[in-house]
């Protein structure tokens, strides 16, 4: 199994400021990977797919890269409503996710 | 607008049964491989099972090949997954989502609630 690691675990960050999340996989999944947010009592939504492709309706202030181990998620100036919990995910080899990173307001 | 509703989730014994549905609308379900995903109460996300669009591929997680079985019926735009042999680690959110064609979960429903507890 493909275990993805993220970090941080918290980021603490206020609006306007520039987020860096990481996800490191086991072992290389190509550019098989997407990133999710999660807010309290709602579903995943997909923001990110095949490492730095955005999803329909996603705002340019979110960005992807990486390929191999290495992913970054880039938030370039938070917005409110950008708080909430990010997950990544590989699809190379069955389906893994990472244990998240929760962005909260500083 | 693409919509998912979850259904059927609750509180089962632990070793009993239920079966989930998710009745999907907005987007061409007979064409769309389909997936569940669950999540644990304050954990993170897990990988179920997916769906050929056809359902004639099926797939599922170690954690429970051999008790959990999808199925699909494209007559009546339902997704569904029959849990049997249920344990306590089961307890978790069970999402529906699209498995788009590039493999991804491009939408998710709102999630039903199982709860496996005597």
């Amino acid at each position: 199994e493909i275990v993805l690691t993220q970090s941080p675990a918290t980021l603490s960050l206020s609006p306007g400021e520039r987020a860096t999340l990481s996800c490191r996989a086991s072992q290389s999944v190509s550019s098989y990977l997407a990133w999710y947010q999660q807010k309290p009592g709602q579903a995943p939504r997909l923001l990110i797919y095949d490492a730095s492709n955005r999803a329909t309706g996603i705002p340019a202030r979110f960005s992807g890269s990486g390929s191999g181990t290495d992913f970054t998620l880039t938030i370039s100036s938070l917005e409110p409503e950008d708080f909430a919990v990010y997950y990544c995910q590989q699809r190379s080899t069955w389906y893994t996710f990472g244990q998240g990173t929760k962005l909260e307001i500083k | 607008e693409v919509q998912l509703l979850g259904s059927g989730g609750g509180l089962v014994q632990p070793g009993g049964s239920l079966r989930l549905s998710c009745a999907a609308s907005g987007f061409t379900f007979s064409s769309s491989a389909m997936s569940w995903v669950r999540q644990a109460p304050g954990k993170g996300l897990e990988w179920v099972s997916a769906i050929s669009a056809s359902g004639d591929s099926t797939y599922y997680a170690d954690s429970v090949k051999g008790r959990f079985t999808i199925s699909r019926d494209n007559s009546k735009i339902t997704l569904y997954l029959q849990m049997n042999s249920l344990r306590a680690e089961d307890t978790a959110v069970y999402y529906c989502a699209i498995l788009g064609p590039g493999y991804y979960f491009d939408y998710w429903g709102q999630g039903t609630l199982v709860t496996v507890s005597s």
